[in-house]
């Protein structure tokens, strides 16, 4: 278990508006990820950061934002969702030592539904 | 850019019988990590194996081996005598070796162990 947890897990929202998901570690961890899964797709990376107030884009970027303010917490947003937003979205953190090191380990995802 | 290419959508397969998953990487880099993961019925996403490119000895655990390929930029997958729990979706996934590390998947492949 790496201490990982995302909120909500599940949220139904309506196009327009924002929503906030937010991915929680508990284990001091550099770098967290934001990937999407959708079918015949896989997961897609949206976000990444690689410390605290560090972040870049992953290749499905566009209407999505994020921030972390400290190291335990890493919130990605959707300023206006849309319907295309519509996906299950997981945070991963990267393992940097030991026997874990480069694996990435995600946290339960979250379903995300914008009507 | 990376890419994974796991070309067979769906498999089913009769308990106890051995099935091999494909995984076909393409990357420039000459150092990288590939990537299996599972994700059952109920979502989650389980790391199952992590393989550097240097190492090119085939890795066995339990009823799971793994047959990595350099010449032919294979990492493919072997569940012998398939019991109803194997039932998943299966990912492979490649990193770079250094700097931020993000994973390229595979669109996944369903598994489906008749019983």
């Amino acid at each position: 278990d790496a201490g990982i947890t995302q909120s909500p897990r599940h949220k139904v929202t309506e196009t327009g508006t924002p929503v906030t998901l937010r991915c929680h570690q508990t284990e001091n961890h550099r770098y967290m990820y934001w990937y999407r899964q959708d079918p015949g797709h896989g997961l897609r990376l949206i976000h990444y950061s690689y410390g605290v107030k560090d972040t870049d884009k992953g290749e499905v970027s566009d209407g999505y934002s994020v921030s972390r303010s400290k190291t335990e917490d890493f919130l990605l947003t959707l300023e206006s969702a849309t319907s295309s937003q519509t996906s299950v979205y997981f945070c991963a953190i990267r393992g940097t030592g030991g026997i874990s090191y480069n694996e990435q380990f995600f946290g339960p995802g979250t379903r995300l539904t914008v009507l | 850019a990376q890419k994974v290419t796991q070309a067979q959508t769906e498999i089913s397969v009769v308990e106890k019988e051995d099935v091999t998953l494909d995984c076909v990487y393409e990357t420039r880099d000459t150092t990288y990590y590939l990537f299996w993961y599972k994700q059952p019925p109920s979502g989650e996403l389980v790391f199952l194996i992590r393989r550097n490119s240097f190492d090119e000895q085939n890795e066995i655990s339990g009823r799971y081996s793994w047959n990595f390929q350099k010449s032919t930029s294979s990492f493919n997958f072997t569940i012998t005598a398939s019991q109803v729990v194997d039932s998943a979706v299966y990912f492979c996934a490649l990193s770079e070796a250094f700097g931020n590390e993000k994973l390229t998947f595979g669109t996944g492949t369903r598994l489906t162990i008749i019983p």
